[in-house]
């Protein structure tokens, strides 16, 4: 099965709101952790990332800490805009082969003004 | 600009009338793969190719056909397409040593009747 669990959707927020999507995931060993974003229209593009344990990936605002003493990876932000009304992937890679890159359903997220 | 394009963007067809989807990038990227989106389903692999002439199957291979005989295309064959193939299609690639750090092109639809 798939070792990615992501949060369901869909999630609606004010703007200024603090934004969490959870993501666990099952995996022996050390995978590294991606999440990506799916602005309306386009393809996925790589948010951040976490290569190992306790690494904090960041980018634009946007957090995710590496915890694998609970296996997660959750998204954070401290204050989201309109602008960040999207689909979220949290992804997983168990550096074993080139297929191994797994993907969670996606968390659909709107930003209303 | 650093891209990974696809054509067509938007398609209609009828079962059995074979098609392809064409995918080309301009990053001298060894890595190529393909991927569905469905609800639900979030992505899953379809084919991938290490490098020019070598290819393998992902998760769902089966219906579909790819090759790659140059190193910036990689073309997605429906030898005989299904309903069950209506989907969001995505290509990607990546360097070899950020193996899982992918570029994504912006999407086919695929409509099957």
């Amino acid at each position: 099965g798939n070792p990615v669990t992501q949060m369901e959707g869909p999630v609606t927020l004010s703007e200024e709101a603090f934004l969490t999507i959870n993501c666990t995931y099952t995996a022996t060993g050390y995978p590294s952790l991606f999440w990506y974003v799916q602005y309306p229209g386009e393809g996925l593009q790589l948010l951040l990332k976490a290569t190992k344990a306790d690494d904090k990936g960041s980018n634009k605002g946007f957090e995710a800490t590496y915890r694998k003493e609970t296996t997660s990876f959750h998204l954070e932000k401290g204050s989201v805009q309109v602008s960040d009304s999207a689909v979220y992937f949290c992804a997983l890679s168990d550096r074993t082969g080139a297929n191994n890159l797994f993907f969670g359903t996606g968390t659909r997220l709107t930003v209303i003004p | 600009e650093a891209q990974v394009t696809q054509n067509p963007r938007y398609l209609i067809t009828v079962t059995g009338k074979k098609l392809t989807v064409t995918c080309s990038q301009n990053m001298n990227h060894e890595y190529m793969s393909w991927y569905r989106q469905d609800p639900g389903l979030g992505l899953r692999q379809i084919y991938y190719s290490m490098n020019v002439e070598v290819t393998d199957k992902g998760d769902v291979p089966e219906g579909y056909k790819v090759s790659r005989k140059e190193k910036r295309n990689f073309p997605l064959i429906l030898e005989s397409p299904s309903p069950n193939q209506t989907s969001l299609y995505f290509c990607a690639s990546s360097f070899g040593d950020k193996l899982y750090e992918q570029y994504f092109g912006p999407g086919t639809r695929l409509t099957v009747t």
